[in-house]
């Protein structure tokens, strides 16, 4: 089974609008970081947000958000007021710090955005 | 500048001549790793270090080799590539277990 799972594949908003990227994720370990990733086309990966399993409130980074339902597991990111500038691939990913595999971060499939003007 | 280095950025090489992908940070952090990136697949694991001298397998260690003789250094080494290992490469770094990695900025390998 997938540990995350991002069931969009692309999406395409318009600009200003505000932008939720889902993720679910999967793991029995107790304590876990949540994050998530930026790859524009140029290729770089730029770290945007974090949340850990045992953070009370859902994380904020200027225009990100990051919409932690535990229960629910999921870890959505939200940003608001999209700018042409957002267009890019998301990715989520999860690192397990008990977990017994190997540690490291584990990505999900990503999604494309395309913010249109 | 806190940074994660990769080099080469691109290269085009053969199957079978051995090639190494250095990989260096300047911010003390004590964990590395390698992913490799490719479409549809997301990024996967090849192999981490948590310190000095300690390194693992990650997913998909088969075909590459690691080193961690200096705590900012951690080279991926293909001893014998193979066409299947033609992919985007990218060395990360953190201070520890919850905090974000750093990625360098990839290096694209093509094996012919």
């Amino acid at each position: 089974a997938q540990k995350i799972t991002q069931t969009q594949p692309g999406m395409f908003v318009q600009e200003k609008e505000a932008v939720t990227l889902d993720c679910t994720y999967d793991t029995s370990d107790p304590s876990y970081g949540l994050f998530w990733y930026k790859q524009p086309s140029s290729g770089e990966m730029i770290f945007l947000i974090y949340q850990g399993s045992y953070d009370q409130q859902n994380a904020t980074e200027g225009r990100y958000s990051l919409n932690f339902q535990k229960a629910r597991k999921s870890a959505n990111l939200v940003i608001s007021a999209s700018q042409l500038g957002d267009s890019a691939m998301y990715f989520c990913a999860m690192r397990e710090i008990q977990g017994g595999g190997a540690d490291g971060l584990t990505f999900g499939k990503g999604t494309h955005l395309i913010i249109q003007p | 500048e806190a940074q994660v280095t990769q080099n080469p950025r691109y290269l085009i090489t053969v199957t079978g001549k051995k090639l190494t992908v250095t990989c260096s940070q300047n911010m003390n952090h004590e964990y590395m790793s390698w992913y490799r990136q490719d479409p549809g697949l997301g990024l996967r694991q090849i192999y981490y270090s948590m310190n000095v001298e300690v390194t693992d397998k990650g997913d998909v260690p088969e075909g590459y080799k690691v080193s961690r003789k200096e705590k900012r250094n951690f080279p991926l080494i293909l001893e014998s590539p193979s066409p299947n290992q033609t992919s985007l490469y990218f060395c990360a770094s953190s201070s520890g277990q919850v905090q974000p990695q750093h990625f360098g900025d990839g290096t694209r390998l093509s094996i012919l």
